[in-house]
């Protein structure tokens, strides 16, 4: 089975701070994701990466940033913390373009 | 307009019933797509994925796809209490999967 483990369940964080956010797959897959889930909004995609170093934005990018160094992990960064994303952050990853997305349990982040 | 509506409800349905739960879409260029299941507080679950228009099916699920009117549906048949929870579907093209907002279940005793 896949694992998509995601470092923190819950997060609490200050406006203005700089907010790291790890994902890591064991599965050797292509691409991982980053989303973020509001309640009416769905999913939205926020980044993704299609190989170490390679990145796309999605459609909600505005004050994130990602890093993949490494295949098997995928972090998600703000870079200056506000409180319009307070929210649940999901991480996903598929073995190749237009397999099934897996995704980890989530991160849900509070901005104070 | 949003490029996959749901119909959020909840939708309460009796133990045994047969649950139809349904999306459309609007982007013609979806190649596959997608059902998953999400317990409160974890994150969703593949359910069932296909790239065809027509049935695929896997135990008590049903996915159906019609793709000339753009229509997505899963059937669940003897529905059970842990059946209960939020449904999204998705359709994709490429790497990007788009998803509706949700529909959420419940499956009373």
């Amino acid at each position: 089975d896949v694992k998509v483990t995601q470092s923190s369940r819950y997060l609490v964080k200050r406006t203005g701070e700089k907010v790291f956010l790890e994902c890591v797959q064991d599965m050797d897959h292509e691409n991982m994701f980053w989303y973020r889930q509001d309640p009416g909004l769905g999913l939205r995609l926020i980044y993704f990466s299609y190989d170490v170093k390679m990145k796309e934005k999605g459609d909600i990018p505005e004050g994130y940033s990602v890093s993949r160094e490494k295949k098997e992990r995928f972090s998600l960064i703000l870079e200056s913390a506000s409180t319009n994303q307070t929210s649940m952050y999901l991480c996903a990853s598929s073995l190749t373009q237009g397999q099934p997305q897996h995704f980890g349990d989530g991160t849900r982040l509070s901005i104070l | 307009q949003k490029e996959v509506e749901q119909d959020p409800g909840p939708l309460s349905v009796p133990e045994g019933a047969i649950v139809s739960l349904n999306c459309t879409y609007s982007n013609s260029a979806f190649q596959y797509f997608m059902w998953y299941r999400q317990y409160s507080r974890k994150g969703p679950e593949l359910l069932m994925y296909t790239y065809s228009s027509g049935n695929k099916e896997d135990g008590r699920f049903t996915a159906q796809v019609d793709k000339s009117s753009k229509y997505i549906s899963l059937f669940i048949r003897d529905s059970q209490p842990s059946d209960s929870a939020t449904y999204l579907c998705g359709g994709g093209g490429g790497n990007k999967l788009t998803f509706g907002t949700g529909t959420q279940l419940k499956v009373e005793l």
